[in-house]
């Protein structure tokens, strides 16, 4: 069983402020990292996938950059608005013997911004 | 450009019914196909996920089952339903794993 952590689980920031969070994965067969950003009452839509040690992304007030060889990614958001309001999910892609690809998501990081 | 649909978007099911969740994607061939499942205050659960036609594989063995009659249709079925498959069912396609997953619009399906 995969593991991929997220964390905090939850996070109240203050409009403005910038933050941050974790993804977790296991640093062994790695051949991506996905982020997504999911709305309530919508569908996950993706923000970055990457795949190189030392990767950086950026989407407007939103970058990510990703450590491969300690199993870790972190996520910032810059100037926090309420519409950066979201579950933000990372996701670890494994291979099987077979050439089967699936998708793992970790649990998520619940934000709210407080106007 | 490439769509997913996915329907129904809401399903009231009683406990003991069958169950069939349909998805199809359009503009692509040989799409890696993805049911996925959000309980009540759970993260994104995979269920099944096909890389060709037949080709299924399963991580949640219980009670249900997905189907993959043509490359495009991706179809979520059960024989009889329990209170705990009640949740938000998500299809979705990438073309690799170095893509990003695309979503279908969701099923909210309540058992009762």
């Amino acid at each position: 069983i995969l593991n991929v952590e997220q964390s905090p689980q939850s996070l109240h920031v203050q409009e403005g402020d910038s933050t941050n969070f974790t993804c977790s994965f296991p640093s062994s067969n790695f051949y991506a990292l996905h982020w997504y950003r999911w709305e309530t009452a919508k569908s996950p839509e993706a923000l970055f996938v990457m795949t190189l040690n030392g990767d950086e992304k950026k989407k407007g007030r939103i970058s990510a950059t990703l450590n491969t060889k300690e199993g870790y990614s972190y996520l910032y958001i810059k100037g926090s608005q309420p519409e950066d309001s979201a579950t933000y999910l990372c996701a670890f892609p494994s291979i099987s013997n077979f050439g089967n690809e699936k998708l793992t998501f970790g649990t998520g990081t619940r934000l709210t911004i407080i106007p | 450009s490439q769509t997913i649909h996915q329907w129904p978007a809401t399903l009231v099911q009683p406990v003991g019914s069958p169950l069939s969740l349909e998805c199809t994607v359009e503009g692509t061939s040989n799409p890696n196909l993805y049911w996925y499942r959000q309980a009540a205050g759970r993260g994104l659960q995979l269920l099944f996920y096909s890389v060709g036609i037949g080709q299924i594989s399963s991580e949640v063995p219980q009670n249900l089952s997905a189907s993959r009659p043509q490359d495009r249709q991706f179809i979520l079925s059960s024989k009889k339903l329990l209170l705990s498959d009640s949740g938000f069912y998500l299809c979705a396609w990438s073309p690799s794993y170095n893509s990003p997953l695309h979503f279908g619009n969701g099923t909210r399906l309540t058992v009762t």
